[in-house]
């Protein structure tokens, strides 16, 4: 069975901080993505890498940086959060770009 | 720019009874359609997806779909719902130019 671990189920930071969210899959897979969820809007993507080291932006990409130096491992980095980056953050990933996704339990930050 | 809709955001259903959850895409040649399901505090799980052939597609937990080219819309369906099926569901649009767009999901509550 594929496996997308994200680092944190709940975080809590405070505006300004620097945050890291950390994604790991096991099925050597090509692609993975960074989504945000929020009531009404659905999935949002954010960042995704096609290769270790290559990235895309997606929809959404502001404030955001990501960062992949393993093929396993895809890390969002938020680099001063902000209030607005409330969300619930879901890490994916998939062999080609429109083969199924895989998603991870996801990571609900709160941004004080 | 390509977009998918779920025009309902929330439907309540009887335990027993049938269910149909709509899904629209815009227009795109070939496109590979995807249903997923999110329970409470957890990330997407695949239910079935359609990639060419037979336009009725089965999958897991006796959900079904039926893709209509004509109308744009891949539909998901279940004869007769189950409690547990209580969840938040997303449909999901594959472009030929490796965009991937997920609809804004509908939140499934089943009466006893």
């Amino acid at each position: 069975d594929v496996k997308v671990t994200q680092s944190s189920r709940y975080l809590v930071k405070r505006t300004g901080e620097k945050v890291f969210l950390e994604c790991v899959q096991d099925m050597d897979h090509e692609n993975m993505f960074w989504y945000r969820q929020d009531p009404g809007l659905g999935l949002r993507l954010i960042y995704f890498s096609y290769d270790v080291k290559m990235k895309e932006k997606g929809d959404i990409p502001e404030g955001y940086s990501v960062s992949r130096e393993k093929k396993e491992r895809f890390s969002l980095i938020l680099e001063s959060a902000s209030t607005n980056q409330t969300s619930m953050y879901l890490c994916a990933s998939s062999f080609g770009v429109q083969e199924t996704q895989y998603f991870g339990p996801g990571t609900r930050l709160l941004v004080l | 720019a390509q977009s998918v809709t779920q025009p309902d955001i929330h439907i309540t259903v009887s335990e027993g009874a049938s269910l149909e959850l709509r899904c629209n895409y815009s227009y795109g040649a070939t496109p590979y359609l995807f249903w997923y399901v999110q329970s409470p505090g957890q990330g997407l799980q695949l239910l079935l997806k359609y990639f060419s052939g037979d336009t009725l597609v089965q999958g897991i937990k006796g959900f079904e779909a039926e893709f209509k080219r004509s109308q744009s819309s891949f539909n998901l369906r279940k004869p007769s719902v189950h409690w547990s099926d209580a969840a938040e569901y997303f449909c999901a649009v594959g472009y030929n130019n490796n965009d991937m767009r997920f609809g804004a999901g509908t939140r499934l509550t089943v009466k006893p």
